[in-house]
């Protein structure tokens, strides 16, 4: 099984921040990696798929980056609305999927 | 618009099953993949299995091969997951989300559905 893992777990940081969280897989998933921002008490909400390519409606300070194994979510300007939990995922062994565990942003 | 409305929560005592529904409304139910993905309290997200509503041919994660069982009601745009031999640890939000055949991403999920599991 392919595994995720992301860091950091979770991060403090502040409103203009650029944030940046990585995510690892265990071996080369070439760019089926899409990351997903959730809010807590609400279902996951797509924002990057295939690495790089942002998904309709989602705001250009979001971006994907990576292949292989190692593979970026980049925030260039936090939000308010950005405090989230953010998770990976790899597609490359369609139709199975799994998840990174996550990494939590709080504010600082 | 591209929906997916869940069935209420549930409460099941350990041993029992559980069936949580997922109607689809919105586009050609039959032409994109459900999944079933779960959240216990606290905790990340774990992809459980899925189904093609055209056929009916299900992938399971290995972890749950011998317990879940996906299904489809083409008739009603209605996806079913049946998780059996609960145990406590089954305690979590189970959410459905779509993938639009030829793309691997989750696009649509439902509102996702609170199963407890407790004596």
């Amino acid at each position: 099984d392919i595994q995720l893992t992301q860091s950091p777990s979770s991060l403090s940081t502040s409103v203009g921040d650029r944030v940046t969280i990585t995510c690892r897989a265990s071996q080369s998933i070439s760019t089926y990696l899409n990351w997903y921002q959730q809010i807590p008490g609400t279902a996951p909400k797509l924002l990057i798929y295939a690495t790089s390519y942002l998904q309709s409606g989602v705001p250009s300070r979001f971006s994907g980056s990576g292949s292989g194994t190692d593979f970026t979510l980049t925030i260039s300007s936090l939000q308010p609305e950005d405090f989230a939990t953010y998770y990976c995922q790899q597609s490359f062994t369609t139709p199975l999927y799994t998840f990174g565990q996550g990494t939590k942003l709080e504010m600082k | 618009q591209v929906q997916l409305v869940q069935s209420g929560a549930e409460v099941k005592k350990p041993g029992a099953s559980v069936k949580v529904s997922c109607k689809a409304s919105g586009y050609t139910f039959t032409t994109h993949y459900i999944h079933w993905v779960r959240q216990a309290p606290g905790q990340g997200l774990e992809w459980m299995g899925v189904i093609n509503p055209s056929s009916g041919s299900t992938d399971y994660a290995q972890k749950f091969q011998d317990r879940v069982t996906v299904t489809r009601d083409k008739s009603t745009s209605t996806v079913y997951m049946e998780l059996s031999s609960l145990r406590s640890d089954d305690t979590a939000v189970y959410y459905c989300a779509r993938v639009v055949t030829g793309s691997s991403w989750h696009d649509y999920w439902g509102q996702g559905t609170l199963v407890t599991v407790s004596s």
